[in-house]
């Protein structure tokens, strides 16, 4: 049974370009989270995906954006990026309810240059 | 609002020597409390978790973790640490009501355990 799948793993940008990031949830899982880790730093939660509509978001600008689609994967977007936008985006899945255990992917490193 | 505070960065020790990562949080609400082991290049893994009832928790790997709620704190502790464990811990907090435990994580800023020969 795969876990949580992410791609790509490694990218390098430009500022101000676009990137688009991919995850895939566990088999079964209906709920995807994207999280942001800086280097040196916990992640911080950046939208909550659930029947394909966002049900949470953290404190971060309208520039990063996402989409869940009818299989549960999801797409995290990010415009108009910033040097401060590299990290480590990590995708976690669940299965909706209370106690479920929340699953992490490996992660996309992102580097803006 | 939630916040977490691991009150190390780093805690380097010897094999088979016992451990204790401190982590508090702050919260208006009550929480749930996880512990996530985070190797190098890899990604985040529960390493256990506290719901409800007994406030001591265990993971498989030897790791164990009491609740305290008037202390508002939940460290980390093994009595016998081996090479294997050197990685970063993080300790996140969610929201308990409505079955926050599926809902977003806040967490702390991690603590680097180094296991030294």
């Amino acid at each position: 049974d795969a876990g949580v799948t992410q791609s790509p793993t490694h990218l390098i940008k430009t500022r101000g370009q676009q990137v688009t990031l991919r995850c895939s949830p566990k088999s079964g899982h209906d709920t995807v989270s994207w999280y942001q880790q800086a280097l040196g730093q916990g992640p911080q939660f950046i939208f909550q995906y659930y029947e394909e509509e966002e049900r949470q978001r953290g404190n971060f600008p309208d520039r990063f954006s996402g989409h869940q689609f009818p299989n549960y994967s999801s797409e995290l977007n990010v415009n108009a990026l910033l040097l401060g936008d590299s990290a480590l985006y990590l995708c976690a899945s669940s299965l909706g309810g209370s106690g479920n255990t929340i699953y992490f992917g490996e992660g996309s490193w992102l580097t803006v240059v | 609002a939630q916040s977490v505070t691991q009150l190390d960065s780093q805690v380097p020790v010897f094999e088979e020597a016992p451990v204790e990562l401190r982590c508090n949080y702050s919260s208006s609400v009550s929480v749930y409390l996880f512990w996530y082991v985070q190797y190098p290049n890899q990604g985040l893994q529960l390493l256990l978790k506290y719901l409800s009832g007994s406030t001591l928790v265990e993971s498989i790997n030897g790791f164990e973790a009491e609740f305290n709620k008037s202390q508002t704190s939940f460290h980390l502790r093994k009595p016998s640490v081996h090479i294997s464990d050197t990685a970063e811990y993080f300790c996140a907090v969610s929201d308990a009501r409505g079955g926050g435990s599926n809902y977003k994580l806040t967490f702390g800023k991690g603590t680097l355990l180094t296991v030294n020969p």
